[in-house]
């Protein structure tokens, strides 16, 4: 089974500096990545995903995270963090298991925004 | 279009008692699945249903039931609460196609006192 870990429970920026949100993964065959972001009450909503093809994937509200399979790593990053993206942020990978297509969620970072 | 509905938002049972939650997908997925968040632990798969029909126990499956319904329809049910399963749980849906992405609702904030 494939599992995930986030590296930092809380990370906190300066608004303006950079994000780095750090994922890695295990995995037997070629991964499917995602990462989700979960505003304070509310469900989780996709930021992007890696499926196949060019290594770079860019999200929404200016976040990109790297696949990297020589270091099994998936690290979201933003180059100018915004008082707007406080919020919890999951990398997940795509497992099948049991003939059964899951999902394995990380155990989630906290990102906090300073003025 | 209302994607991933779950009910309830809230709900605040005693220890014993008994609750179903509800959750319903308009987009025609085949799979269905029950989280529940806790701090610092992510989210953990309670229950999966891979097709309508079927289902299949997660990681956490001790104390929950569910029952998919028909191909919308996706419940779970504590039958016997524990100050324990005191959480947060999230339903969500999924295409079964792997590179897909998963849909989730907005989540049931349950505390069991």
């Amino acid at each position: 089974a494939q599992s995930v870990t986030q590296l930092g429970s809380h990370v906190s920026v300066s608004e303006g500096a950079l994000v780095l949100l750090r994922c890695n993964y295990s995995s037997s065959v070629p991964p499917y990545l995602f990462w989700y972001v979960q505003y304070p009450n509310q469900g989780l909503q996709l930021l992007l995903k890696y499926t196949t093809g060019a290594t770079l994937v860019k999200g929404i509200n200016g976040f990109e995270a790297e696949f990297k399979k020589s270091e099994t790593s998936f690290h979201l990053t933003k180059p100018s963090a915004h008082m707007s993206d406080a919020a919890e942020y999951f990398c997940a990978v795509s497992d099948f298991d049991q003939g059964a297509q899951k999902l394995v969620f990380g155990q989630g970072t906290r990102l906090t925004i300073n003025p | 279009n209302a994607g991933v509905t779950q009910t309830p938002k809230f709900q605040v049972l005693k220890t014993g008692q008994s609750m179903t939650l509800q959750c319903a997908q308009d987009m025609n997925h085949n799979s269905m699945y029950w989280y529940r968040q806790d701090p610092g632990m992510g989210l953990r798969l309670i229950y999966y249903s891979a097709s309508e029909g079927t289902t299949d126990k997660g990681e956490v499956p001790n104390g929950y039931n569910v029952s998919r319904l028909n191909k919308r329809e996706f419940s779970l049910r504590l039958e016997s609460a524990a100050p324990s399963q005191t959480s947060v749980y999230f339903c969500a849906s999924r295409d079964i196609v792997p590179d897909t992405e998963a849909f989730f609702g907005q989540g049931t904030r349950l505390t069991v006192v």
